[in-house]
């Protein structure tokens, strides 16, 4: 079967770095991305990745590693915004998008 | 970007009624997508909903409890029939931004129906 894995909850303090870890089996690789959810919101597109590597964008990074089937969402800088649940998702041979159950990170001051 | 919007945003709903959630976006997609995300869960995907074809559904999801309208390239509606509590869910529609028949990379979702069935 296809599974997606990612820890229920994080908690981390205002200012510091937290790392997210997804693991993934899915038939197939066409992608994997991080989605952001505040609650009772719906989610937001944070990054994509396809290649092996480390993506950039501002106090986010994604990486991946396909033969692993690992990939993991880093945020800098931590602020209390950032409070919320962190979804992996890998689109599988199918072009169909594959969902992790989501991490909640809570944010201390 | 595509902009969504859903109608109503949520509702609270007696045992054996229906509802019907209407999804509109600013622009013309080809793959409207339906989710349910169940309190402290994930996503999980009832049906892709293609225009001037029958809606496929996924693996415990059936038209009957679920029917789906895709009448034009902007809009589509989910009705959530005889209703229980186990209905109870965040239901959410998505469009990929699709162009040219080619999947890119980001998945865009309206602000969600929040149902509560009593």
């Amino acid at each position: 079967g296809q599974n997606i894995d990612q820890p229920t909850e994080m908690t981390a303090t205002e200012g510091a770095i937290v790392q997210i870890n997804c693991t993934y089996q899915t038939s197939g690789f066409n992608g994997l991305f991080w989605y952001q959810q505040h609650a009772g919101e719906a989610p937001t597109f944070l990054s994509y990745n396809v290649l092996d590597g480390l993506e950039e964008k501002g106090r986010f990074s994604s990486f991946l590693s396909r033969s692993k089937g690992y990939s993991y969402l880093l945020l800098k800088e931590l602020q209390m915004k950032d409070s919320a649940s962190y979804l992996c998702a890998v689109r599988d041979s199918n072009y169909q998008l594959i969902w992790g159950a989501g991490t909640k990170l809570i944010i201390k001051p | 970007s595509a902009v969504i919007s859903q109608k109503p945003s949520r509702d609270i709903c007696q045992r054996g009624t229906s509802l019907t959630i209407q999804c509109q976006v600013d622009s013309q997609v080809t793959m409207m997508f339906w989710y349910r995300q169940q309190p402290g869960q994930s996503l999980t995907l009832i049906a892709t909903a293609n225009q001037g074809s029958e809606a496929t559904y996924e693996s415990g999801f059936v038209i009957d409890k679920f029917p789906i309208s895709r009448p034009n390239l902007t809009f589509s509606t989910l009705t959530v029939s005889n209703m229980s509590p186990e209905d109870s869910s965040i239901y959410l529609c998505s469009v990929d931004s699709l162009t040219s028949g080619r999947y890119s990379d980001e998945q865009f979702f309206g602000p969600g129906t929040r149902l509560t069935v009593l």
